[in-house]
């Protein structure tokens, strides 16, 4: 079955210690996504990518690095910059055209130890 | 600013009662899509709207484009219906409601 695999569910963080959340997709779409959720607000985009090795930075990308070195691999480093890291992390893909749809992955729980 | 307001913010309902959400958005858009998270947080796509009306088993959606309001019907809601149902829309990047936090009640 096609999909969105996001790894770890959880994951804990020291201080100055950088993390890298794994967003891996096999539905052969170009546009891939990573979104932040805290309770109360709606997701908020940190980067997206339209194609392998380009990315944009979205609204809060301060903090947080990215790489798309392959169409499947999506992957965010969250750095020692980001000083607020505690929250949810959603990846999505989109399938474009008459049939848009965006994909989810299951998602990560980041916590500051 | 938000783009796109979902009301209510929370819902309560009995089993088998009449459920409508709302979202207004105040940028132009090419679609609107309606989304489903439950416990646990995985997101799942109901919905993709550009015009009038879709129906999915008990779940009806319709926007007005004119009006720039969309709405996400349930028909006889059932326990498995409580999530959270979140609104976007899409113009050159997509835009989030905060979610309306429903919770059906046997």
């Amino acid at each position: 079955d096609g999909g969105i695999t996001q790894s770890p569910k959880y994951l804990f963080r020291k201080e100055g210690q950088n993390v890298t959340l794994s967003c891996e997709q096999n539905l052969n779409h170009d546009a891939m996504y990573w979104y932040r959720q805290d309770p109360g607000q709606g997701l908020r985009l940190i980067y997206y990518s339209q194609i392998v090795n380009d990315f944009q930075k979205g609204d809060i990308a301060e903090g947080y690095s990215v790489s798309r070195e392959k169409k499947e691999s999506f992957p965010l480093t969250v750095t020692s910059a980001q000083k607020n890291p505690t929250a949810f992390y959603l990846c999505a893909s989109r399938r474009t055209g008459t049939n848009e749809k965006l994909f989810f992955g299951s998602g990560t729980q980041l916590s500051v130890l | 600013k938000n783009e796109v307001e979902q009301s209510p913010q929370n819902l309560t309902a009995q089993e088998g009662e009449f459920i409508t959400i709302n979202c207004s958005y105040s940028v132009g858009i090419s679609a609107l899509h309606w989304l489903q998270q439950h416990p646990g947080g995985g997101i799942v796509s109901l919905f993709m709207l550009s015009s009038g009306k879709k129906k999915h088993g008990r779940l009806i959606a319709t926007i007005n484009i004119q009006e720039k309001h969309s709405s996400l019907h349930i028909t006889a809601s059932h326990p498995r219906d409580s999530a959270v149902y979140i609104c976007a829309v899409v113009d050159d990047q997509f835009y989030f409601g905060t979610g309306t936090s429903l919770t059906v009640i046997p």
